[in-house]
């Protein structure tokens, strides 16, 4: 069975820019969490949606966005790129919420902001 | 909010020596509890999870016991192998369906 599966693999993008990631999440998986991992550090939540609603969200400026299709995919977006977005970004789908199961997580997509 | 405090590392152990990751707790209530690992360029991977106090995880030859007394969820394995080289990452949930994970411990076996 297709694991998680995050969309483009790297990025490199200028100050100011706009930048869309995209996930797909196991098959029957309802529920998809957005993370940002910056080297070093462990990954901080940015936002959950589950049954295409927003069910989460962590301590993110309003330049950060998502939204969740009908099929469960999900994208993240993220305005006016500063160089301190440059980070791993993950994607992980579960059953449930995030809180309450488990999560599998893709192999993220490393954005660069120069 | 639920957060976790790991131990700082790096962490360098020769093949075959004892693993031990410290992980303390603070949270409303005893929530599930869990041990992820993330290996050299991927994503990170559910390595164990206890879902009440004195609960044991397992998977790999890596155990950790979910204790309420000293709140502590500590990884330990008996004898670690240079595949086990990874940043081991600490995590619960948080309030608002949110998930916390630890700052991570780097782990590096040598042979």
């Amino acid at each position: 069975d297709a694991g998680v599966t995050q969309s483009p693999t790297h990025l490199i993008k200028t100050r100011g820019q706009h930048v869309t990631l995209r996930c797909s999440p196991i098959s029957g998986h309802k529920s998809v969490s957005w993370y940002q991992q910056v080297l070093g550090q462990g990954p901080q939540f940015i936002f959950q949606y589950y049954e295409k609603e927003e069910r989460g969200r962590g301590n993110f400026p309003d330049r950060f966005s998502a939204r969740q299709f009908p099929n469960y995919s999900s994208e993240l977006n993220v305005n006016a790129l500063l160089l301190g977005d440059s980070a791993l970004y993950l994607c992980a789908s579960s059953w449930l919420g995030a809180s309450q199961g488990e999560q599998y997580f893709g192999p993220g997509t490393r954005l660069t902001v120069t | 909010g639920n957060s976790v405090t790991q131990m700082e590392g790096p962490v360098t152990l020769s093949e075959e020596a004892f693993l031990t990751i410290n992980c303390t707790y603070t949270a409303t209530g005893y929530p599930s509890l869990f041990w992820y690992v993330q290996y050299p360029g991927e994503g990170l991977q559910l390595l164990l999870k206890a879902t009440k106090a004195d609960d044991k995880g397992s998977n790999k030859g890596f155990e950790a016991t979910y204790r309420k007394e000293t709140t502590s969820f500590h990884l330990e394995k008996g004898s670690v192998q240079v595949s086990d080289s990874a940043v081991y990452f600490c995590a619960l949930p948080n309030t608002g369906n949110q998930f916390y994970f630890g700052t991570g411990t780097s782990l590096t076996v040598i042979p």
